[in-house]
């Protein structure tokens, strides 16, 4: 049963600290994105990768976050510093895009971050 | 800027019955779109996904109708159950996106034994 599995599943730290979440797409998907999901502004794309080159990062503040993707098997998402407002559930995502036109997406079960 | 509204927010409703979830979106320069139901404090879960050339897709007891020339998609679950309650949300792939998808707020849907 192929799935997206992410790591922590639940973080607590305190401001300032830094934060990484990790995730493993499902195999043979070209294609990893990361979302954020807060009550007050639902899901935000943060950013993606097609076959592990940053495609669009546009969603994701540049001064305090970071996403990278060492191997095809993992992608991280880092927060140096981290600040209250951060606290969300991050989720990853991972698809199979071989066609402009088809884009299906399967979410990770998501890293929920608390920073105090 | 693509916007994504799904109504109600909010439904109610008696097991055994069948419902509609409404998705409109403003760009109808779309690739497809997908929908998802989200279970509280889990991912979410792909439902559906509507090609733009197409008019509906169907799984089990779930059938999802795209009218993209309007801006609509409805979502039809029939002889709803309890395991049917959770929050379902439509997002959509805009042709000049990329692989962004833009979602909408979600309906909570609850079924009540």
């Amino acid at each position: 049963d192929a799935r997206v599995t992410q790591t922590p599943r639940h973080k607590v730290t305190e401001m300032g600290q830094e934060v990484t979440m990790r995730c493993q797409p499902i195999l043979g998907h070209n294609t990893v994105f990361w979302y954020r999901q807060t009550m007050m502004q639902g899901l935000e794309l943060l950013a993606y990768f097609r076959n592990r080159a940053p495609l669009d990062d546009s969603g994701m503040p540049k001064d305090r976050f970071s996403a990278e993707m060492p191997d095809a098997t993992l992608a991280t998402l880092k927060i140096q510093p981290s600040e209250p407002r951060d606290s969300a559930v991050y989720f990853c995502a991972s698809g199979l895009v071989l066609a402009p036109s088809y884009n299906e997406q399967f979410f990770g079960p998501g890293t929920r971050l608390t920073v105090l | 800027k693509q916007e994504v509204t799904q109504i109600p927010a909010a439904l109610s409703v008696p097991e055994g019955e069948n419902l509609v979830l409404n998705c409109s979106f403003t760009d109808s320069a779309i690739y497809n779109l997908q929908w998802f139901r989200q279970d509280p404090g889990k991912g979410l879960t792909s439902l559906l996904l509507i090609q733009s050339s197409q008019r509906e897709q169907t799984s089990g007891r779930l059938n999802a109708s795209l009218d993209k020339s309007s801006g609509r998609s409805t979502l039809y679950i029939a002889a709803s159950q309890p395991g049917d309650s959770a929050t379902y949300l439509c997002a959509v792939r805009g042709e000049t996106s990329g692989s962004r998808l833009t979602f909408g707020e979600g309906t909570q849907l609850t079924v009540n034994p």
